[in-house]
């Protein structure tokens, strides 16, 4: 899997959009954007993937940059729920490997 | 279906013992993945299988670490001998095939003392 950059950590304050950027320079033409995120205590759970257009689910969107380079996981409405350590991962059709992720803070 | 479901949840263990995680995956899905969390470390991928064959070990930390998929319903992972370092909390997962998401269990944290 081509390697991700994410910021360690970010702060938002509850209510309101939170925008988490992912760098994937060296992504090929076949690899997938895939999010998940990680609760305290539990397992990573599946947030979004894409491969070039923007994808919006009951979670999330992600906003997929022209070249592929970047991409943006925006949570629309950040609840405190949302506080997790965030992953940004590449994948085909093959394993999955993790990287260090990004820390949400959520502030009441 | 119940999810990817790990035994046990907690494992305390002296060092020297053998160690063995259980996994039962989600019905139907190909792939299979055992996982490593630790502070340190972060989230390392151990081994995966695809149709219960072996695809890639070389997360396997050493020969001390084997896994095994008899079936399609089930797989373990065990050390032996135990060692304090592998103090972390272990996960398994399992997805179906093609760029699906992947489904976690709760992990087994695992002392060695």
């Amino acid at each position: 899997d081509a390697k991700t950059t994410q910021p360690n950590s970010m702060e938002s304050n509850e209510e309101e959009p939170v925008h988490l950027p992912c760098n994937h320079s060296t992504i090929s033409g076949t690899d997938y954007i895939h999010w998940y995120r990680q609760l305290p205590s539990q397992g990573p759970e599946y947030v979004i993937h894409g491969l070039t257009s923007n994808v919006n689910n009951r979670m999330a969107s992600l906003a997929i940059a022209e070249d592929r380079k970047s991409s943006t996981l925006i949570l629309h409405r950040a609840t405190l729920r949302d506080a997790a350590v965030y992953y940004c991962i590449l994948r085909d059709d093959n394993d999955m490997r993790f990287g260090a992720g990004t820390r949400l803070t959520v502030k009441p | 279906d119940a999810g990817v479901i790990q035994s046990p949840r907690h494992e305390v263990t002296e060092m020297g013992q053998e160690v063995t995680l259980r996994c039962k995956p989600i019905s139907g899905h190909d792939y299979l993945f055992w996982y490593r969390q630790t502070m340190m470390r972060g989230l390392e991928l151990l081994i995966y299988f695809n149709n219960n064959v072996p695809i890639d070990d070389s997360g396997m930390p050493e020969d001390r670490f084997s896994a095994k998929m008899p079936n399609a319903s089930f797989s373990t992972l065990k050390i032996q001998p135990s060692e304090p370092r592998d103090s972390a909390v272990y996960f398994c997962a399992s997805r179906p095939g093609g760029v699906t998401e992947a489904f976690f269990g709760q992990g087994t944290r695992l002392t060695v003392v």
